[in-house]
């Protein structure tokens, strides 16, 4: 069974940084590109970043490049968002999604996470 | 960027009437590169169809997907009390990959 269970999150000031994890079991990590996605309260999904399978592209929206980086830990069946210079804006539920391909800029996204909320407000 | 805009924002049906949501993009999809999903109060959204037309495991034949280029369609045959949810359209056939606003299927 294909399980994706992120952590990480919660109340951080404007300007903070924040790590987020997803620890992935049930298939081959490895082999598939993984994405971050978050929703903010009430609103609909935003694409946040992609990352392949062998972490040789990375892809990111307009509005977190230069300030999120995206990585994965095979070793740990992980993957990371780090989070820096945080805004209002950035208050969302993030939800880490497995691809279907080990592209990062295709493939849709057959399973997600139950997501980790963050909220960012002083 | 290509911009999906979903279509109606939200749909007032009766269970065992037939749903048909819109999607059209901005500029082309490349390859059909187009999928959708369905997200519940409180839930993770989940895969509904990818490659404009293909049904995801265990996703029932009432739904079904269609359209080529800037135009896209999912349809629901009859509906299940199940299926009053949020939809949403996505494209990743280019970078960024976007998602349309989504649609709200409501109980009539």
């Amino acid at each position: 069974e294909v399980q994706l269970v992120e952590s990480g999150g919660g109340l951080i000031q404007p300007g903070r940084s924040l790590r987020l994890s997803c620890a992935v079991s049930g298939f081959t990590f490895d082999d598939y590109a993984m994405h971050w996605v978050r929703q903010a309260p009430g609103k609909g999904l935003e694409w946040v970043s992609g990352v392949s399978w062998n972490s040789g592209s990375t892809l990111y929206a307009d509005s977190v490049k230069g300030r999120f980086t995206i990585s994965r830990d095979s070793a740990k069946n992980s993957l990371y968002l780090q989070m820096n210079s945080l805004r209002a804006e950035d208050t969302a539920l993030y939800y880490c999604a497995k691809s279907s391909q080990y592209s990062s800029s295709r493939g849709h996204f057959e399973y997600w996470g139950q997501g980790t909320p963050v909220t960012v407000s002083s | 960027e290509i911009v999906l805009t979903q279509s109606p924002g939200t749909l007032s049906l009766s269970q065992g009437e037939r749903a048909t949501l819109s999607c059209r993009a901005s500029q082309s999809v490349s390859s059909s590169y187009l999928a959708w999903y369905q997200q519940k109060p409180g839930q993770a959204p989940t895969l509904l169809i990818y490659g404009t037309s293909s049904r995801a495991t265990d996703i029932p034949d009432r739904f079904s997907g269609s359209g080529s280029g800037t135009d896209f369609t999912l349809t629901i045959s009859r509906l299940e009390p199940e299926d009053f949810a949020v939809y949403y359209c996505q494209q990743y056939g280019s970078s960024p990959l976007t998602f349309g606003g989504g649609t709200k299927v409501e109980i009539k």
